[in-house]
This record gives structure tokens, C-alpha cells and sequence, in this order.
């Protein structure tokens, strides 16, 4: 069975630039995740999709941070324009409904 | 809001001591989930505790969900170079996933 698919790995940017991150979940599962997660620090929910709604954005810095999920499968995550302290890892997961979580490798961003 | 403390943040144990991690909440959890994240991993699910008193193994792992299930715990006997990584327990309730901030263990050979 194919995992969650993201990427790009890594990404270096200066601050004030924009980048993406994609992810492909499991097929089937309806349930996707972005997750920030700061060196040292658990994963934080920045927004759960079920389908292609949103289920909860509540922590997601909106007047900078993006996600959408189109047709209910793949997603993006943007940031514009992206701070220092953005700097960390976006982890991806996908579950069947509030089951079990798959992570994805994650992409890990630097911002200079 | 929500919030999920787990104790303690780092554990040093020399291979072949036991070790335990806690997770607590000042409200009722709805299930529990443990996940292990290798260092530079991603999260691996472990297991999800679901009933109050649960108590579940794997192997040298036992997993414990409080009467009140405001708390769980996860304890590893006689730990391996294998074991190191961080501990996670997750807040599943209400279609939301809630992680705490993880417990570092170490493991000297």
C-alpha cells in the first residue's frame, strides 16, 4: 500500500518569499492533516480536512498560511510571505476518519 | 483549549532499565493514541486506547488509559538501543487530533 506522499523533502527560502508543500494521502482516506512541527516540539494541528472541507483551521495563521484540497484528495499548504520562525518541519497525515494517522515523510523548511 | 501535557520531556535509561511516559489532560480524552517518532522520522502509530482502564501490550510495551481517561501512560520494560525516539501521545476526540508535546528517550548501550 502506497503511503502519504509529499513534497518536496526540503526547502530553503528568504523571508518575505512564498513556497508550497503538496500531499498526496492514502487513497480512500477522506481525513487529512497539516501538521507544524518546531525542532523539539510535538506536531501541531494547523488544519484537518475531511473531504475537501474544512474541519478545523483554528491554529492556522491565516493572514499568512493557505491550505486548500481540492476535488477531496490531494492537498497544498502555502505560505505568503513566510517569517523566520516558520522554520520547521510540515508533516502531512491522513487516516480513515479519526482513526489512525499516516504521516508522510514531511517537508522540512528553512527560511533565512 | 485543548491541551495534552506529557511528562517528562526527556528520559535518560541505561539499556535494560524500564521507562514510562505520562500524558495527562485536565479534561476528559475522548481516545488515546501513542505514536514513536524515530529522530529525523515521521510519527508511527502505535496504538489507540479507546475504553476507560485499557490496558494493552505489544511485546515489552504496555499501554494504560486511566479510569477517568484523563490520563494515559505508556511503559517500556527493559528498554533497547532500538526504543530511542520520541513518545507522542495524541487527543483524538471530536474529529480532532491533538498532540502532546512528547517525551525524548534515550537509550545508553
Amino acid at each position: 500500500e502506497a503511503g502519504v506522499a509529499q513534497s518536496p523533502r526540503y526547502k530553503i527560502i528568504e523571508k518575505r518569499q512564498s513556497v508550497a508543500f503538496w500531499c498526496n494521502p492514502i487513497s480512500g482516506h477522506a481525513t487529512l492533516y497539516w501538521y507544524q512541527q518546531i525542532l523539539g516540539q510535538g506536531p501541531k494541528l494547523l488544519i484537518q480536512f475531511q473531504n475537501n472541507g474544512v474541519v478545523d483551521d483554528s491554529q492556522l495563521p491565516k493572514d499568512r498560511f493557505s491550505a486548500e484540497r481540492l476535488k477531496g484528495v490531494d492537498s497544498t499548504l502555502k505560505i505568503q510571505p513566510a517569517k523566520l520562525e516558520d522554520s520547521a518541519v510540515y508533516l502531512c497525515a491522513s487516516s480513515l476518519g479519526g482513526g489512525q494517522a499516516f504521516f508522510g515523510q514531511g517537508t522540512r523548511l528553512t527560511v533565512v | 483549549g485543548q491541551q495534552v501535557m506529557q511528562i517528562p520531556q526527556y528520559q535518560h535509561v541505561q539499556e535494560g532499565e524500564d521507562f514510562t511516559t505520562y500524558c495527562n489532560s485536565s479534561t476528559t480524552l475522548s481516545n488515546i493514541q501513542w505514536y514513536k517518532q524515530r529522530p529525523g522520522g515521521h510519527p508511527v502509530f502505535l496504538i489507540q486506547l479507546v475504553k476507560s482502564g485499557e490496558v494493552k501490550k505489544q511485546k515489552r510495551l504496555t499501554f494504560q488509559f486511566g479510569e477517568a481517561k484523563k490520563n494515559s501512560s505508556l511503559h517500556i520494560t527493559a528498554t533497547q538501543t532500538t526504543d530511542v525516539g520520541t513518545y507522542f501521545c495524541a487527543d483524538t476526540g471530536g474529529f480532532k487530533t491533538i498532540f502532546g508535546a512528547g517525551t525524548r528517550l534515550f537509550v545508553k548501550a
